[in-house]
C-alpha cells in the first residue's frame, strides 16, 4: 500500500529556533513529492515541489531535500517565526497515475511559541 | 484572479439530508479534485474531473457520493443522505493541466447532526 509517513507528529520550537521535520515514502513509482502548509481552517499552501532529480529545493526559510534512494524528504525551517505555527504536510504525486493524485501525509504539526 | 472558491465555507445537516458542495476553479483551470480530511487526519483524495468528465474516482465511497463538473458552472460535490461519519472538511484543488500547479481552496467544513 502507498504510504506517506512523517515524524514528528508535533513539535513545539521557540521563537527564533530552526527545526527540521521528516518525511518517508514508499509511493512507487513516484512523480514528484511537494511540501505544504496548512495553516487551522484554511486549504493547503504549497511550499516546494522536487521531482526525483532534485536534491534540494528552497524557498525562504523552507528548505527542503529529497533522497530518492532511500525515499526520504525532510523540510528544515529556519529562524522560526510565530506565523510558522500551522501543520507541515509530505504530499507524494503517484507516479502510477497521469491523473495527478497526491497521496498525503498525516502531517506535523508545528506550534512556535515567543 | 481569484483563487479556487469553495462554498460554503461551514455547512451543517441533519442525518438523512442531502449536501452539495461546490468549487469553482481558478480561471483558466480546467482541472478539478476533491479530498477529504477527516478529524486528526491527512487529506485523502477522492475525485478528479475535468470538464464534463470524471477521470478518477477511486477515493470515492461506492453509494451516497457523486460529483460532477458541468461545462458552465463550478465543480458539485453531492453526498446523500448524510451520517455523521461525513462529518470532515473537504477541499478542492484545481489545475491548468497535468499534477503541477494545484491550487487548494479553504475548504467545507461538513458537520452532521
Amino acid at each position: 500500500k502507498n504510504q506517506v509517513e512523517q515524524s514528528p507528529q508535533s513539535l513545539i520550537i521557540l521563537e527564533g529556533k530552526n527545526c527540521t521535520l521528516q518525511c518517508n515514502y514508499t509511493v512507487s513509482p513516484f512523480s514528484n513529492l511537494r511540501w505544504y502548509k496548512q495553516d487551522t481552517g484554511r486549504g493547503p499552501v504549497s511550499l516546494t515541489i522536487m521531482t526525483f532529480s532534485e536534491n534540494t529545493k528552497s524557498n525562504g526559510r523552507y528548505t527542503a531535500t529529497l533522497d530518492a534512494d532511500t525515499k526520504q524528504s525532510s523540510l528544515h525551517i529556519t529562524a522560526s517565526q510565530l506565523s510558522d505555527s500551522a501543520s507541515y504536510i509530505c504530499v507524494v504525486n503517484d507516479g502510477s497515475s497521469n491523473t495527478g493524485k497526491l497521496i498525503f501525509g498525516q502531517g506535523t504539526t508545528l506550534q512556535v511559541k515567543p | 484572479n481569484a483563487g479556487v472558491m469553495q462554498n460554503p465555507r461551514h455547512l451543517v445537516r441533519r442525518r438523512g439530508q442531502e449536501a452539495r458542495l461546490r468549487c469553482s476553479p481558478m480561471k483558466g483551470h480546467s482541472h478539478v479534485y476533491w479530498y477529504r480530511q477527516l478529524p486528526e487526519e491527512g487529506l485523502k483524495f477522492m475525485v478528479y474531473l475535468q470538464k464534463e468528465n470524471i477521470i478518477d474516482e477511486s477515493g470515492m465511497p461506492k453509494e451516497r457520493f457523486s460529483a460532477e463538473f458541468p461545462k458552465e458552472g463550478p465543480s458539485i460535490l453531492r453526498i446523500q443522505q448524510v451520517v455523521r461519519g461525513d462529518s470532515a472538511a473537504y477541499f478542492c484543488a484545481s489545475s491548468r493541466q497535468g499534477n503541477y500547479g494545484y491550487t487548494f481552496g479553504s475548504g467545507t467544513r461538513l458537520t452532521v447532526v
